[in-house]
């Protein structure tokens, strides 16, 4: 079956740090890749996506590349700020499954803290 | 334009009760996805219906049903229900293709006591 993992979280940094949080899939197939955000006591908003091998997704400078090889799309970014605090959820989702089929698979979440 | 709008934003009902889930889906989408998340967890696929029929189910038990309404609005069902169902109901919609987006609601947090 489709699966992502995340890794375990919660990430505390400091303003202005690096940024890395690993994911990896399992799918049959060749999937799309997201990255979501959860602010408190909101829903998902897609931060960024990719759909093919190689591409890269990126948004509000975050980064995430697709590896087929490794199968990893792993989030970066080089500087993070205290309104990045959230928590972030890889996600994928296999094309053309089924007629009208949509169906995203998430990885359990990673919290993220940025204090000043 | 509106985003995708879910009623009621929280709900606590008793164990044994059923309960009803409204989602309004982005205006033109005719897609619309249910997920629940537990506390800590990430979102688990419940369902997905496209013009009218059901396109995909999840592994959730049959207390748990949904259906799509002409003007593409959704309602989640679940009976009978668990403390274990405590949690929030996310609906998501999009237009249908290969590389669109899915758009969520703000949830619906339910309680169940």
């Amino acid at each position: 079956g489709n699966s992502v993992t995340q890794m375990e979280g919660p990430v505390t940094l400091s303003e202005e740090a690096f940024l890395t949080i690993n994911c990896t899939y399992t799918a049959t197939g060749y999937p799309s890749l997201f990255w979501y955000v959860q602010y408190p006591g909101e829903g998902l908003q897609l931060l960024l996506k990719a759909t093919k091998a190689d591409d890269k997704g990126s948004n509000k400078g975050f980064e995430a590349t697709y590896r087929k090889e490794t199968t990893s799309f792993h989030l970066e970014k080089g500087s993070v700020q205290v309104s990045d605090s959230a928590v972030y959820f890889c996600a994928l989702r296999i094309p053309n499954s089924g007629a009208g089929s949509y169906q995203l698979t998430f990885g359990k979440g990673t919290k993220l803290s940025v204090i000043p | 334009d509106a985003g995708v709008t879910q009623s009621p934003t929280h709900l606590i009902k008793t164990r044994g009760q059923q309960v009803t889930l409204r989602c309004s889906p982005i205006s033109g989408h005719k897609s619309v996805s249910w997920y629940q998340q537990v506390l800590g967890q990430g979102p688990q696929f419940i369902f997905q219906y496209y013009e009218k029929e059901e396109r995909g189910r999840g592994n959730f038990p049959d207390r748990f049903s949904a259906r799509q309404f002409p003007n593409y609005s959704s309602e989640l069902n679940v009976n009978a229900l668990l403390l274990g169902d405590s949690a929030l109901y996310l609906c998501a919609s999009s237009l249908q293709g290969q590389n669109t987006e899915a758009f969520f609601g703000q949830g619906t947090r339910l309680t169940v006591v």
